[in-house]
This record gives C-alpha cells, structure tokens and sequence, in this order.
C-alpha cells in the first residue's frame, strides 16, 4: 500500500510567483488535512477537505491561499503571490474516516523556499 | 488556539538510557497521538490513546493519556540510535477538526 504522496518535495519560488503542492492521499481515504510546519515548530492545521468539499479552513489565510480535492486526482494547496514567510514545510494528512484522531497519516511534506 | 506543551525542548543521552517526555494542554482532549519526525520527512504514528488512563505499548515505546485529560507522556526504553529524532504530541480536542501539535522534543542519542 502507498503512503500519503506530496509533490513536488522541493518547490523554489520568487515572491509574487504561484506555488502548487499536491497530495495524493492513501488508498481508500476520502478525508485530507494539510498543515504547516515553521522551522522548529510543531505543525500547524491550515484546512480539511473532503472529496470536493472544504470542511473547515479556519487555519487558512484568508488571502492568496486556497485547496482543492477534487473528485478525481491530488488535493491542491496554491498560495498566490508568495511572499517570503510563505517559505515552510506543508504537510498533507489522510485519514479514511473523520473527525481526525484516529490514524492519521502524514506524507513527507513539500519544502518551499520563496527566495 | 489550543496550547499544547511539551518538554523537555531537547535531550541528549547514551544509547541504552530509557528516556520521557510529556506534554501537558490547557483543555481536555479526547485523543492524544505521538509522532516521530526524521529530518525531511513527515511525522509517522508511533501510538494513539484514546481514553483517559489508557497505557499503550509499541515495541520499545509506551505511552499514557492522563487522567485529568490534559497531559499524556511518551516512554523510550533502552534507546538506540535510531531513536534520534524529533517526537511530537498531538491531540484532538472534542469537535474540532483538526490536531494541535506541541513544540516537539529533539532526541540525541550518543552511541
């Protein structure tokens, strides 16, 4: 079985460009979390999807960043005019039932630089 | 949002030392999870508890979801190498949809 998938691994930006990060999540989950990840802190929830459906983005910016499951394909995390403190690791979970709490698997993340 | 902390920030000990964290919330939660997070890769699941009280095991590791519902603690026994890493607590608190994590414990272990 595959794990959760996100790529690209490493994603360089120039500030005002488009950053797209995609998460493919396990067999058989419906439901994806994405977070954040600030060097040397722990991961912060940004939003939950479910298969074509925005469940909670209270951890969203409300500007320039947005998600996507669709019904076919990845779930898509896009920032908008990036700006240098959009350079973090972001995390794609899946679960195969919500709420969250029980196994919950995280991929191997996409790094962004915004340079 | 929800603070969730966890200590010791960092610890360093010899191979085959047993070694604990804990993490401690200002709310109950409902679940609390460990993880393991190797640099450049996401955390992996290293147990879940579920109920107040509970005592789990995997392998080497045990871990406790306290009774007030605010703390649980992770245990290593007989630490190896490949224990060096990053571990974070995570919970869930009732009707919220997502996981809050603590700040993580750095874990350096001297062969």
């Amino acid at each position: 079985n595959a794990g959760v998938m996100q790529n690209p691994r490493h994603l360089v930006r120039r500030r005002g460009q488009e950053a797209r990060l995609r998460c493919s999540p396990m067999k058989g989950h419906s439901h994806v979390y994405w977070y954040r990840q600030l060097p040397e802190e722990g991961l912060k929830f940004m939003v939950y999807l479910q298969k074509e459906n925005i469940i909670d983005e209270s951890g969203m910016p409300k500007e320039r960043f947005s998600a996507e499951f669709p019904k076919e394909g990845p779930s898509i995390l896009r920032i908008q005019q990036v700006v240098r403190g959009d350079s973090a690791a972001y995390f794609c979970a899946s679960s195969p039932w919500g709420p969250p709490g029980k196994e919950q698997y995280f991929g191997p993340g996409t790094r962004l630089t915004v340079t | 949002g929800q603070q969730l902390n966890q200590s010791p920030q960092s610890m360093f000990i010899q191979e085959g030392e047993d070694v604990s964290m804990n993490c401690t919330s200002s709310s109950i939660f409902n679940t609390w999870l460990w993880y393991k997070q190797d640099p450049g890769e996401g955390p992996v699941l290293l147990i879940a508890l579920y109920k107040a009280g509970e005592l789990t095991s995997n392998g080497r590791l045990t871990a406790q979801f306290g009774i007030t519902r605010k703390d649980s603690f992770l245990n290593i026994s007989a630490s190896i190498p490949s224990d060096v890493g990053i571990y974070f607590c995570a919970g869930q608190v009732t009707g919220a949809n997502n996981l809050f994590f603590g700040t993580g414990t750095r874990l350096t272990v001297i062969p």
